[in-house]
């Protein structure tokens, strides 16, 4: 079965300071793997993706998540981080059935003090 | 392109009424999901379309929740006869059939407060 662990629920981080947020998943094939961000009472929005190649993808905002099949991870990271990126993190796992839905963790909520 | 739209984007009801939701989704996507997110917690899938055509349902809609797409445009979902666990965020996404794996676009949610 399609899971997401996102084990930290909740980090501080000094404004500046790089960022890393865990994501380990299982999953029984090759994932479809994303990061969304949630800001307070809206919709979530699509920092990255990995399908497959280049293990280490970017997106937007400056973020970047490196894909390791043998930790079945793919965290999140950003070397600077801003006041504005303080939000919720979902990590999601696409499933390759006839629907295609998304599998995600339960979310790291970020706080970033200046 | 406005994105996809949700209304109404707050909704108080007292337990045991019935609420109606509606999505509007990016007009050139076939695929529309319904997920539901509550507090502290992931999205979690509810059901999807094809177009007009209800595809999958997951065994949290139960027979109080029933999702339409007349027309393949915008969507409804109706919960009736409502109770304090359905309060959530009721985010609706739409993609292209074509371009699910380049990720959904979510709408900002409608959240419902059943007292």
């Amino acid at each position: 079965a399609q899971s997401v662990t996102q084990p930290d629920i909740h980090i501080t981080v000094s404004e500046g300071a790089s960022l890393e947020l865990r994501c380990n998943y299982s999953y029984g094939a090759t994932p479809y793997l994303f990061w969304y961000v949630q800001s307070p009472g809206q919709g979530l929005q699509l920092l990255l993706k990995y399908f497959s190649g280049d293990t280490l993808v970017q997106g937007i905002k400056g973020f970047e998540a490196e894909f390791k099949r043998s930790q079945s991870s793919f965290n999140l990271r950003k070397p600077s981080v801003h006041w504005s990126d303080a939000a919720e993190y979902f990590c999601a796992v696409g499933a390759r059935n006839t629907g295609n839905q998304f599998y995600f963790g339960t979310g790291t909520s970020l706080t970033v003090i200046p | 392109d406005t994105g996809v739209s949700q209304d109404p984007r707050h909704k108080i009801t007292k337990r045991g009424q019935n609420v109606t939701f509606r999505c509007d989704p990016i007009s050139e996507h076939n695929r529309l999901y319904w997920y539901r997110q509550t507090l502290g917690q992931g999205p979690e899938f509810l059901t999807y379309f094809q177009n007009e055509a209800q595809l999958e349902k997951s065994r949290l809609l139960s027979d109080r929740f029933s999702a339409e797409r007349p027309k393949g445009s915008f969507s409804t979902l109706e919960i009736q006869r409502t109770e304090q666990g359905d309060s959530a965020m009721y985010l609706c996404a739409s993609s292209p059939r074509e371009g699910v794996w380049n990720g959904y676009t979510f709408g900002s949610g409608t959240r419902l407060t059943v007292v």
